[in-house]
């Protein structure tokens, strides 16, 4: 199974302010995702994260606002730009595909609360 | 209408119970179906994948419908540590990327 890990596990920031979140996995893989969890909600795509180009993004979610890179097969980034308390949240990086097939998986989450 | 749909839930059941679990989603293109486990607090988890001739792991048994667009798990001699919300995922095939989340259905298995 994947491994994969994310930093920070958890901030606090001030609203106004930007956070980058990263996401390591332990192989190159196909196809790396960021998600968004509400609380008491289910997850939310935010965007395919493209390895060398652009990211896609799910519908609501803009590139100004979630900023993400993907320089190489084994990590990726995702920005929360000019946060407010409604992006409180957890931020998972999910994993599919070669070579780990079709399960998904998922890193520890990174807990934010925008104050 | 949500692309998948589950058991609003919560589900609260007695140790040994048997307690099962409906999800149906919406497009008929999907290939791949699953049902995760989150924990409090931790990532989903996958807890099994659904095929077409139903697939038995111990205590847990899914089914497919393709027909009615149907999934479901049920979940046999409940134990305390079933205690989670269970997720119902849908996707449209091997390397087809993108799952789509069902709301998730929380059972809590009490002594």
């Amino acid at each position: 199974s994947a491994v994969i890990s994310q930093k920070p596990s958890r901030d606090i920031c001030q609203r106004g302010t930007s956070l980058t979140i990263q996401c390591q996995v332990d192989s190159q893989v196909t196809m790396m995702f960021w998600y968004r969890q509400q609380p008491g909600q289910s997850l939310t795509l935010i965007a395919t994260a493209n390895q060398g180009s652009e990211a896609t993004y799910e519908s609501g979610f803009v590139i100004d606002k979630f900023p993400i890179s993907r320089p190489n097969l084994t990590f990726s980034t995702l920005t929360v730009s000019n946060m407010s308390p409604e992006d409180s949240s957890i931020y998972l990086c999910s994993v599919v595909g070669h070579p780990y097939g079709e399960t998904q998986y998922f890193g520890p989450g990174t807990r934010l609360l925008v104050l | 209408r949500k692309e998948v749909e589950q058991d609003p839930g919560p589900f609260n059941v007695p140790e040994g119970a048997t307690v099962a679990f409906n999800c149906t989603y919406s497009n008929s293109a999907s290939q791949s179906f699953f049902w995760y486990r989150q924990d409090c607090r931790k990532e989903p988890k996958l807890l099994m994948s659904v095929y077409s001739s139903g697939n038995e792991d111990g205590r847990f048994t899914a089914q497919l419908n393709r027909a009615s667009q149907y999934i479901s798990l049920l979940i046999r001699d409940s134990k305390l540590s079933d205690s989670a919300t269970y997720l119902c995922v849908v996707n449209l095939g091997t390397n087809a990327g993108k799952s789509t989340f069902g709301d998730g259905t929380t059972l809590t298995v009490k002594p």
